[in-house]
């Protein structure tokens, strides 16, 4: 099957950093990525999507200037959290769209990224 | 407003067991119900999946009931194992290609 990988896969910085995540389809191409945010013990929350050669969609109350996406290729997806502070300690997790037909998944998620602000 | 409610909040059950986990929607305009399993600090797998053409859909130990007219679905793990410890996540999406919302989760512990 697909496989859609993240680095890191933690990370921890001081408060006021900027942090790259970055996702990755290894074997299809992805013109659509997804980014979610799971606090410990709660549901998946998705961020934003990402199309590959354009801006991203944010949704409602996640700052676009904080949480800055990337999505230069057909199989890379960047997420940038800007000047971290501890409240962006999350796991991110990205998922990757895969339209080829006749395959099981039409979405595949990454590993996840822990990432850790002090 | 949470697009799918999700239910229980957490779950033990006796090892062979049936596990019965249930979710609601809303929106009628949903046609995709996929069901992820989560290991603590992996991101979600895909178990099984259902289109509101079907009532049912089962693939190995995992069955999907789907009710459309009640806008509610299930997922029931039969002969349940310790190794079926997770947190199960529903989902739903419109035309499937779309964005996913997902339940609140539940958390199974089979006991052996």
């Amino acid at each position: 099957g697909a496989v859609v990988s993240q680095h890191p896969s933690r990370v921890i910085c001081k408060s006021g950093t900027s942090v790259k995540i970055e996702c990755r389809s290894l074997d299809f191409q992805a013109t659509t990525m997804f980014w979610y945010r799971q606090f410990p013990k709660q549901s998946l929350m998705l961020m934003a999507t990402s199309n590959e050669g354009s801006k991203a969609t944010y949704e409602q109350g996640v700052e676009k200037d904080k949480f800055l996406i990337n999505h230069a290729s057909l199989t890379l997806s960047t997420l940038t959290v800007t000047s971290a502070h501890p409240e962006d300690s999350s796991f991110y997790i990205c998922s990757a769209r895969d339209f080829r037909g006749g395959v099981k998944e039409t979405q595949y998620f990454g590993p996840g990224t822990r990432l850790l602000v002090l | 407003q949470q697009q799918v409610k999700q239910s229980p909040q957490s779950l033990i059950v006796q090892k062979g067991g049936i596990s019965i986990i249930n979710c609601a929607y809303e929106n009628t305009a949903f046609d995709y119900f996929p069901w992820y399993q989560q290991f603590p600090g992996k991101g979600p797998a895909l178990l099984i999946a259902i289109r509101p053409d079907v009532s049912e859909k089962k693939e190995g130990r995992f069955t999907i009931s789907f009710n459309k007219s009640a806008k509610q679905f299930s997922l029931h793990i039969m002969d349940s194992q310790p190794g079926d410890s997770a947190t199960y996540f529903c989902a739903a999406s419109r035309d499937n290609f779309n964005k996913f919302y997902f339940g609140s989760g539940t958390k199974l512990n089979v006991k052996p």
